[in-house]
């Protein structure tokens, strides 16, 4: 299996712009996790999902982030407006059923937003 | 607000030495688990210990849990340079995860 796959890799935009993250689940797992890291606040959850429904997104900042699952396999993190204070390491993550299973977290993706 | 907080925040050592990472965290747990993080990718699991074990080996890697003072410990035995990265412990306290702020650790040779 190839893992978690994310993309794009790194991501330089300007200030107002639409961001779109995009991540691959590993094939089998029901749970999806979309995390950003900074040094300021360490990894930080942002939603979660199982068996495509979000169950938990409190940790979305504000209305400018959205989520979504569109089918069992995909996600997508949008940022629309994105912000300089949005520059972060987005990391998605799966599990195979719940989410305190074990995670299996991808590459991420640098955003740097200008 | 963060579950589990690692201490140190850094630590540094020579190889050949022991390396222990403390965890705490706050609520009742189901399960902890330690990840690594290498610079510049995702995290990876190492361990998970459950809330009715007390002491878990894998490799060169020893964890400890003890629930009544809410904490856990991470030992990385005779490290070695590519030790070097973060480490995470992440409690079960419910839905997901919770990661702590972890400890960074640099082995040099």
């Amino acid at each position: 299996d190839a893992g978690v796959i994310q993309s794009p890799r790194h991501e330089v935009t300007e200030m107002g712009q639409e961001v779109t993250l995009r991540c691959k689940l590993i094939s089998g797992h029901n749970s999806l996790f979309w995390y950003r890291q900074t040094m300021m606040r360490g990894l930080e959850l942002l939603i979660y999902f199982n068996n495509n429904v979000p169950i938990d997104d409190s940790g979305m900042p504000e209305d400018r982030f959205s989520a979504k699952m569109p089918n069992a396999s995909f996600s997508t993190l949008k940022i629309q407006p994105s912000e300089p204070r949005d520059s972060a390491v987005y990391f998605c993550a799966s599990s195979l059923d719940r989410g305190s299973d074990t995670q299996y977290f991808g590459p991420g993706t640098r955003l740097t937003v200008l | 607000s963060q579950q589990g907080e690692e201490d140190p925040q850094a630590l540094s050592i020579q190889e050949g030495e022991n390396a222990t990472m403390n965890c705490s965290y706050k609520t009742s747990i189901n399960n902890l688990q330690w990840y690594r993080q290498n610079s510049g990718r995702g995290l990876v699991h190492l361990i998970l210990i459950r809330s009715n074990e007390r002491e878990k080996h894998s490799g060169r890697l020893r964890v400890t849990l003890d629930t009544s003072k809410k904490s856990s410990s991470l030992l990385i035995t005779a490290s070695r340079a590519a030790d070097t990265a973060s480490y995470f412990c992440a409690t079960d306290a419910g839905t997901a995860l919770i990661f702590g702020k972890g400890t960074t650790l640099s082995v040099s040779s």
